[in-house]
């Protein structure tokens, strides 16, 4: 079955920097697009960042661009998100989810467990 | 950025009964909408995709509907475990853009 374990949350000072990882297993990762999405404390989902199967364009939510940069590694199975000048409205279980096509531009099929990110001085 | 909206955002039910869950989306998204259902300390579930097609092992008794800017998601005689809140997602055009949520509980 599909799986999804993000790793690389943790504490961060504000305007620091955090580089999460998500390992995929349990079906081809090359020929999906993939997606981070966050949920803030008692909050609901909000989509952050999307990249299609071949990495050919990448995807930002607003609140992220210019400052998060995702990138996958199809030969590792592995999809990463950089996340850069973070702020306290960062703080968020960050998901690692499977897009149901090889394009971005999909709903999403599987979740990880998520990983937490807390930005605190 | 399309703005999804959901109403309402609290939904009292009893068990048994139906519930109708709406989504507005400030532009038209086509087809190109999706709907989860996310319980306390879990995981969102996919339940529906491309606005009327369920998922894999989703029960018959969701739902969805519509296209456009208006979406609907029905819960037929709710059981104890449809307690949760509920999400649109659109992935029409980019930013994708998730709804605030539904939350239906129990009266």
């Amino acid at each position: 079955q599909v799986q999804l374990v993000e790793s690389g949350g943790g504490v961060v000072q504000p305007g620091r920097s955090l580089r999460l990882s998500c390992v995929a297993s349990g079906f081809t990762f090359s020929r999906y697009g993939v997606h981070w999405v966050r949920q803030a404390p008692g909050k609901g989902l909000e989509w952050v960042a999307a990249i299609p199967y071949d990495a050919i364009g990448k995807y930002y939510g607003d609140s992220v661009k210019g400052r998060f940069i995702i990138s996958r590694d199809n030969p590792k199975n592995t999809l990463y998100l950089q996340m850069n000048n973070l702020r306290a409205e960062d703080t968020a279980v960050y998901y690692c989810a499977k897009s149901g096509a090889y394009s971005a531009s999909s709903f999403v099929d599987s979740w990880g467990q998520g990983t937490l990110v807390t930005v605190s001085s | 950025e399309i703005v999804m909206t959901q109403s309402p955002a609290t939904l009292s039910v009893s068990p048994g009964e139906s519930a109708t869950l709406s989504c507005r989306a400030s532009e038209s998204v086509s087809s190109n909408l999706a709907w989860y259902q996310q319980k306390p300390g879990q995981v969102p579930r996919l339940l529906i995709y491309g606005a009327s097609s369920r998922a894999t092992g989703v029960p018959a008794r969701f739902s969805g509907s519509g296209s456009g800017t208006e979406f609907t998601l029905t819960i037929s005689s709710l059981q104890s475990e449809d307690f949760a809140v509920y999400y649109c997602h659109q992935f029409g055009d980019w930013p994708q853009t998730f709804g605030q949520g539904t939350k239906v509980e129990i009266k």
